[in-house]
């Protein structure tokens, strides 16, 4: 069936690198996203990548997709304390209705 | 109008209550999302709207749970006899076109429930 995993917490400090990872099992998944969740409010979506890239970069965001390992990350360049958030990566089901299925999502917290 | 809009912000029932939670989708976007976030949780799909019609209503707990969507706009989703394991943040989402898979939704802010 469709699942999606991520490690719950991360913590680094602020001006590192943040890496959340995301593995997920549905290899016919053709788009994966990462959304963010900041306290008290729904989810953002930050970016997404289609399934036969292997890397996207946007800003000081980079996604790398590894499909054979079935394996999503996001590297955060220079970490903020405004970046501390859940993460959510998600995967579009195949079941045709369109539905995402998310991962647990990730907390992470930028010490300053 | 410009996001999607849930009401209420924030509900407190009581065990046994209906409730009724709404969402307003983007103008124009066809597909509607509900998902429910509990507490440590990822988000749980509940069901999915194409307009009026609910292709996949698949997530709905139980039959306590319904959803409706007139106008290919507003959604109410309706939890008969509330439980307090229904306490959690409902989201709603939208977006344009259900097949068109690059585009990622967008969420309102959720309605917190929680049952006493």
């Amino acid at each position: 069936g469709e699942d999606v995993e991520q490690s719950l917490f991360l913590s680094v400090r602020e001006g590192d690198s943040s890496v959340i990872n995301c593995t997920y099992t549905d290899s016919s998944s053709t788009y994966l996203y990462w959304y963010k969740q900041e306290p008290g409010a729904g989810l953002q979506l930050l970016t997404y990548i289609f399934s036969n890239m292997d890397m996207k970069q946007d800003q000081r965001l980079t996604v790398l997709l590894n499909k054979k390992d079935k394996h999503l990350s996001l590297r955060i360049a220079d970490t903020q304390t405004g970046d501390s958030a859940i993460y959510f990566c998600a995967e579009r089901g195949t079941s045709g209705t369109y539905k995402y299925i998310f991962g647990t999502g990730t907390r992470l917290k930028v010490l300053a | 109008g410009a996001g999607v809009s849930q009401s209420p912000s924030n509900k407190v029932t009581e065990k046994g209550k209906d409730v009724e939670l709404r969402c307003d989708p983007i103008s124009g976007h066809t597909a509607l999302y509900w998902y429910r976030q509990s507490l440590g949780q990822g988000l749980e799909f509940l069901i999915y709207f194409q307009g009026n019609s609910a292709p996949d209503k698949s997530g709905l707990p139980s039959d306590r749970f319904s959803a409706e969507r007139t106008g290919g706009s507003v959604s109410t989703l309706t939890i008969q006899r509330t439980q307090q394991e229904d306490s959690a943040v409902y989201l709603c989402a939208s977006s344009p076109l259900g097949p068109t898979e690059n585009y990622g939704y967008t969420f309102g802010s959720g309605t917190r429930l929680t049952v006493v």
